[in-house]
């Protein structure tokens, strides 16, 4: 049974920093990309970043200027997005999906159930 | 590539047919076009793939076509767990793997 566990949502200042994190279990995490998909309340998704299954290449979002980092640890089966320069539009439930590919493609076949990230001061 | 769904919401009755529209605003290269199904409290759920391609599970009452920058998504009699809101999706080699707004679908 595929699961994707999402981890270290909460409440932070505007400014600060978050590590968010993502356990994968039931399948060989090490041969799929994997991605970061957000959306906050009242409003759709949105796609933030991905990931290839080895780590090579990563993709990011054009509106995140680069305050966001995507890394994987394939001996820990896990996905992180760290989030820095937290702004308050980036309040939103976070979500982790693995690609059907090794190489990202945006098929996006599985997902877990997220985390909160609230920014507020 | 700007995906723009509509309409925003459909008002529908088990039963009745659904049609949702997704339009690009760059003709979508390899038909790389995706939809999926999301309802409050559970994960997102990809219904198809490759414009026209179902996932593993899903039935055939769910069918999608389109080319360049129009795709459909068709519910022919929806079912009561139907109800939902359903996104358009860019994929394939090309990133930034982009949604649309999302539709609506809702009892009338």
């Amino acid at each position: 049974q595929v699961a994707l566990v999402e981890s270290g949502g909460g409440v932070v200042q505007p400014g600060k920093s978050l590590r968010l994190s993502c356990a994968a279990s039931g399948f060989n995490f090490k041969n799929y990309a994997m991605h970061w998909v957000r959306q906050a309340a009242g409003r759709g998704l949105e796609w933030v970043a991905a990931i290839y299954y080895d780590g090579s290449n990563a993709h990011y979002a054009d509106s995140l200027t680069g305050r966001f980092t995507i890394s994987r640890d394939n001996s820990r089966n896990t996905v992180f997005l760290e989030t820095n320069s937290l702004r308050a539009e980036d309040t939103a439930t976070y979500y982790c999906a693995r690609d059907l590919y090794r190489a990202s493609r945006g098929y996006l076949d599985k997902w877990g159930l997220g985390t909160l990230v609230t920014v507020s001061s | 590539i700007v995906l723009t769904q509509s309409p925003d919401i459909l008002s529908l009755s088990p039963g009745e047919r659904a049609t949702l529209s997704c339009r690009a605003s760059q003709s979508v290269s390899g038909s790389f076009l995706a939809w999926y199904q999301h309802k409050p409290g559970q994960t997102p759920r990809l219904l198809i793939s490759d414009t026209s391609r179902r996932a593993t599970g899903v039935p055939e009452r769910f069918s999608a076509s389109g080319s360049g920058t129009d795709f459909t998504l068709t519910i022919t009699r929806l079912e009561p767990e139907d109800f939902a809101v359903y996104y358009c999706q860019h994929h394939g080699n090309s990133p930034p793997w982009t949604f649309g707004q999302g539709t609506k679908v809702e009892v009338k």
